[in-house]
């Protein structure tokens, strides 16, 4: 039974570009959450998606967007890149009975920017 | 919200347990503990989580207060792959929106 995988494990992007980060979650998990770790902070959460609706959102600006599929897989779309956006970016999944069910992450886009 | 205060960091000899402390003073009746660890460049794993009574799994205990202000995480026997950081989370948000704090960097030594 896979878990929660991430692709691309690596990404170089320069100030000004467009990025997509895709996150597949554990089998029969139907939520999908990201978060944001940069470099010796806890991971930020930056949204959560459910039934493929944008369910509630961190202090993140609208540069910040994402996607849910029908097979529950989801994407992170990140808008005119800027250096501060360098950071480890985690997704996470869930199912159930929120409050009583662990979120499992993923390894995580170690995103780069230039 | 409720918060978390956690040690920055502590060490412990392989072998022995770790006990590590967290507090959660406003904390509130429905809202969840949960204790995830993090190794260099993974993600979070998932260790354990309680809501009032003392919970035990494979990996580790967490004893919880009477009152649920604070709550300990024991890893019984500590290897050198324990060595993490360990965040000590109260879940306010019945949807899991996870607020992460800095945690404890746990450092195990031969």
């Amino acid at each position: 039974d896979a878990g929660v995988t991430q692709s691309p494990t690596h990404l170089i992007k320069t100030r000004g570009q467009q990025v997509t980060l895709r996150c597949s979650p554990k089998s029969g998990h139907d939520t999908v959450s990201w978060y944001q770790q940069a470099l010796g902070q806890g991971p930020q959460f930056i949204f959560q998606y459910y039934e493929e609706e944008e369910r509630q959102r961190g202090n993140f600006p609208d540069r910040f967007s994402g996607h849910q599929y029908p097979n529950y897989s989801s994407e992170l779309n990140v808008n005119a890149l800027l250096l501060g956006d360098s950071a480890l970016y985690l997704c996470a999944s869930s199912f159930g009975d929120y409050s009583n069910q662990p979120q499992h992450f993923g390894d995580g886009t170690r995103l780069s920017i230039l | 919200d409720a918060k978390t205060t956690q040690p920055p960091s502590m060490d412990c000899a392989e072998g022995r347990a770790a006990n590590l402390p967290c507090n959660h003073s406003t904390i509130s009746g429905n809202e969840y503990v949960y204790w995830y660890r993090q190794i260099h460049s993974q993600g979070p794993q998932y260790i354990i989580h309680g809501l009032k009574n003392n919970e035990t799994n494979e990996m580790a205990s967490l004893i919880i207060t009477e009152d649920r202000k604070s709550s300990t995480l024991i890893l019984p026997h500590a290897t050198l792959r324990d060595t993490a950081v360990y965040y000590c989370i109260v879940l306010t948000d019945s949807w899991g929106k996870f607020q992460f704090g800095a945690g404890t960097q746990v450092v195990v030594t031969p």
